[in-house]
């Protein structure tokens, strides 16, 4: 089944401890991307990736970090998680961005406390 | 302000009415336009992308105006499944900005 999977799909972590969201595509897309989703704000692309190390900054990087070593995973790191990432972390992918369909992972829900 | 504005509703409809919303956009180097559909803070879905000279898919119209930057989306004889909160996406070299979102609620 072509899908886009995250893990884990929650996580209830305290300031300061690093952590990792996993993401990955079984569609051999080239591009693959991060958003986070708060209420009355809509998604906000946190960083994306055009193909294997090839990463972009989107409009609220700060904080997150990502790598792209290979095609199918888009791991976003968190090395210093405040309370202000708490969100709802979105990974998506698309054959290529333009023009093209996203697919989503299912979402991550994240609380830092 | 945001890149792309929606009106966030709810816009509450009956069962079989047509129901028609739009959002405006600021970034005029957008290349790629697209209606998004998301159920309760689940994953964004594909609804239809939006051409230029506008499309349409099934009960659904989708209408571009590069020009006064603002895309519009047309729902016929709606649903109940209808009911979601649409997102306006744009896109430009693989920076996509959403809108918040307008929530429209189908009521029997």
């Amino acid at each position: 089944e072509a899908q886009v999977t995250q893990n884990p799909r929650y996580l209830i972590t305290v300031t300061g401890k690093k952590l990792t969201v996993t993401c990955s595509q079984n569609m051999n897309h080239e591009y693959m991307s991060w958003y986070r989703q708060d209420p009355g704000l809509g998604l906000r692309q946190i960083y994306y990736s055009m193909n294997v190390e090839v990463t972009d900054k989107g409009d609220v990087p700060e904080g997150y970090k990502v790598s792209r070593k290979e095609k199918r995973n888009f791991p976003l790191i968190l090395e210093s998680p405040s309370p202000n990432q708490t969100s709802l972390y979105f990974c998506a992918s698309s054959v290529s961005p333009g023009g093209n369909e996203q697919f989503f992972g299912p979402g991550t829900r994240l609380t830092v406390l | 302000r945001k890149e792309v504005e929606q009106d966030p509703g709810p816009f509450n409809v009956p069962e079989g009415a047509t129901v028609a919303f739009n959002c405006t956009y600021s970034n005029s180097a957008s290349q790629s336009f697209f209606w998004y559909r998301q159920d309760c803070r689940k994953e964004p879905k594909l609804l239809m992308s939006v051409y230029s000279s506008g499309n349409e898919d099934g009960r659904f119209t989708a209408q571009l105006n590069r020009a006064s930057q603002y895309i519009s989306l047309l729902i016929r004889d709606s649903k109940l499944s209808d009911s979601a909160t649409y997102l306006c996406v744009t896109d430009s070299w693989g920076k996509f900005q959403f809108g918040a979102g307008t929530q429209v609620v189908v009521t029997p």
